[in-house]
């Protein structure tokens, strides 16, 4: 099975803007989460998705947002960029049942 | 409220054995994860307990007793390629989900 895609790798913005992130779970993977991560800091949980809806949602502002498609593709978006947004946003796909979450490779967003 | 706590950083010798432990404060939980994080790279799912007691995979184990309200991730033989970051997370009753801040495991030579 091909691993959790997420698209674009990189991305560099300034203040302001607004951005999209996009995320493929693994195929049979109905649930996808998002994270934001900073360097040297933990995970923060942003939002999890399950068949379309959302199950779970994080401490953060409004100007983060998500959704999830019928093909459990999930995208994420933040508007109003402000500098402390950049970081290395992770989608997780979550196999149900054992509850493991399959990390993709990260968006790495940079604001200017 | 729900948390997690780890050590935020453990150190010890190749070929030496390390303990990570994830203790919390409330009960009500499914299971209980483990990853690992290199620099630069994103998590990979290491270990699961749904239930008290060890899982073994290879080097790596995983304990958890609900009754203690805490969990370890064991590395054994440790090399340096395990140098990184170890974190533990739960999936409440409510599926919120629960991470550590992560442990930061330096292996000297």
């Amino acid at each position: 099975k091909a691993g959790v895609t997420q698209t674009p790798r990189y991305l560099i913005k300034t203040r302001g803007q607004q951005v999209t992130l996009s995320c493929s779970p693994i195929s049979g993977h109905r649930s996808v989460s998002w994270y934001q991560q900073t360097p040297g800091q933990g995970l923060q949980f942003l939002f999890e998705y399950f068949s379309e809806t959302q199950r779970n949602k994080g401490n953060f502002p409004g100007r983060f947002s998500g959704r999830q498609f019928s093909n459990s593709r999930s995208e994420m978006n933040v508007s109003t960029l402000e500098l402390g947004d950049s970081a290395l946003y992770l989608c997780a796909s979550v196999q149900e049942g054992r509850d493991t979450q399959y990390f993709g490779p990260g968006t790495r967003l940079t604001v200017l | 409220g729900q948390s997690l706590e780890q050590p935020s950083e453990v150190t010890a010798v190749e070929g030496a054995i390390v303990q990570i432990n994830c203790t919390y404060q409330t009960s009500g939980f499914y299971g209980l994860s483990w990853y690992q994080q290199h620099d630069g790279g994103a998590p990979t799912f290491l270990s699961y307990n749904a239930l008290d007691g060890l899982e073994e995979t290879g080097r790596f184990s995983s304990f958890l007793s609900r009754s203690d309200s805490y969990g370890y991730l064991l590395l054994q033989e440790l090399q340096m390629k395990d140098s990184a970051s170890y974190f533990c997370a739960v999936r409440w009753s409510n599926y919120q989900l629960i991470w550590g801040a992560g442990t930061k495991l330096i292996i000297k030579p």
